[in-house]
């Protein structure tokens, strides 16, 4: 069974860096073409993809939040870690991370997501 | 960027009704289209891929068509589970975008 779990704080402050993690089980990160993904979606809102990493290791990012994100994975942990710098209110979410499995570029299993929010 | 826009936003309708969401990309994505069903509180839920290829485990009334720009979400008859926000989403060159939804309520 496929299964994905996000990890992290519930509040951090303006300015902090916000790290979040998804651990992973039911399948590994190093078969070729698995691919993981963090989204999020602000309350009564669409949902936003973030960033992806895939089983070479390659990263892709949201052009417009490429500058405060970086993703990264630990194929022992069966983990991957978003990192999200110069958080700010509008920030407030629901982090997903999320699997594409092969070429299809669709998410088809997601984690339960954790709510962020961003106040002082 | 490519942009996603829905219609309609909202979409009334009963059980039993058959019901149909359009998604428009603002360039041509080819087939690169999926859509998702969202509950309230829950994380979204794949339906289709590839615009028109049915997730494993999803009843057949759900189907997709289209390529290009324009695709439509079909619910061939709308069942009590299906009130819910539904997403399109797109993927061209490392890049993803979705839709803003469409909630579909109870007429």
């Amino acid at each position: 069974q496929v299964t994905l779990r996000e990890s992290g704080p519930a509040l951090v402050k303006p300015k902090q860096t916000l790290t979040l993690t998804c651990t992973f089980s039911g399948f590994s990160l190093t078969t070729n073409g698995m691919c993981m993904s963090w989204l999020r979606q602000p309350p009564g809102k669409a949902l936003e993809w973030l960033a992806l990493i895939d089983w070479a290791d390659d990263k892709y990012y949201s052009a417009s939040l490429k500058t405060r994100l970086t993703i990264s994975k630990d194929t022992f942990k069966n983990q991957v870690v978003l990192r999200m710098t110069n958080m700010d209110p509008v920030d407030t979410a629901t982090y997903y991370c999320a699997r594409i499995r092969g070429p299809q570029h669709a998410f088809d299993i997601w984690g339960q997501g954790t709510m962020v929010t961003v106040s002082s | 960027d490519i942009q996603m826009t829905q219609s309609p936003s909202t979409l009334s309708a009963s059980a039993g009704d058959r019901v149909t969401i359009t998604c428009r990309a603002s360039q041509t994505i080819y087939d690169w289209l999926a859509w998702y069903q969202q509950k309230p509180g829950r994380a979204p839920k794949l339906l289709i891929y590839k615009a028109s290829r049915l997730e494993s485990g999803v009843p057949s009334r759900f189907s997709g068509s289209g390529s290009g720009t324009e695709f439509t979400l079909t619910i061939s008859s709308l069942q009590p589970d299906d009130f819910a926000t539904y997403y399109c989403q797109q993927y061209w060159r490392y890049t993803w975008t979705f839709g803003q939804g469409t909630k579909v309520d109870f007429k």
